[in-house]
């Protein structure tokens, strides 16, 4: 458990509205990143930051942005959302352990976008 | 891109049996780690496996690393309901300590 919140948890929203999402974390980590997971698809990651407004692009980040004004706090904005953003989206922190990082990942938010 | 495949995708079993699943890639990985995703929660991390041909052990699962460090195996032995679960592989891609994740395998043990 790396200190990871997200909110909101559960979210239903329209096709055409902007929707944002927010993950918290208490332990100052420098890494964080956006995923989202869809049946037979994995984990795809749609931005991620290396530090406080810094932020770059993942594999599948059309339609997305996300801001990072503060080490807690990463938001990630569907500026107008479409069906085809329904998904589980998680974000997650990298840790150093050892020799190796891992990521840790927050509860996750569903959205349904309709 | 460096892309992992997990095979099988689904897989449904009784208590008591064993089961292997496999991670590949055409690229090698300097390390690969395994995750355990149950419903309603993100990934956990299992394990890492680094050097080429390693084995870790952890209780009834065990974990290899090709030896040409293109693809790794999760064996799990005498399967129990609480193995349920959705298994993910990952390894290091791009900067800023990326994953790259495969597909997943959906387990379900039943009693």
């Amino acid at each position: 458990d790396a200190g990871i919140t997200q909110s909101p948890r559960h979210k239903v929203t329209e096709t055409g509205t902007p929707v944002t999402l927010r993950c918290h974390q208490t332990e100052n980590h420098r890494y964080m990143y956006w995923y989202r997971q869809d049946p037979g698809h994995g984990l795809r990651l749609i931005h991620y930051s290396y530090g406080v407004k810094d932020t770059d692009k993942g594999e599948v980040s059309d339609g997305y942005s996300v801001s990072r004004s503060k080490t807690e706090d990463f938001l990630l904005t569907l500026e107008s959302a479409t069906s085809s953003q329904t998904s589980v989206y998680f974000c997650a922190v990298s840790r150093a352990g050892g020799t190796q990082e891992t990521q840790y990942f927050g509860p996750g938010t569903r959205l349904l976008v309709l | 891109t460096q892309l992992l495949e997990q095979s099988p995708q689904f897989l449904s079993i009784q208590e008591g049996e064993n089961l292997t699943v496999y991670c590949n890639s055409s690229s090698v990985f300097s390390s690969l780690q395994w995750y355990r995703q149950e419903p309603g929660e993100g990934p956990v991390l299992l394990v890492t496996v680094v050097t080429g041909g390693e084995v870790k052990k952890l209780k009834r699962l065990t974990f290899q690393f090709g030896d040409a460090r293109k693809d790794s195996s999760l064996h799990i032995t005498a399967a129990q309901p609480g193995d349920t679960g959705l298994y993910l592989c990952a390894g290091p891609s791009g900067s800023a300590r990326q994953l790259t994740f495969g597909s997943g395998t959906q387990l379900t043990v039943l009693p």
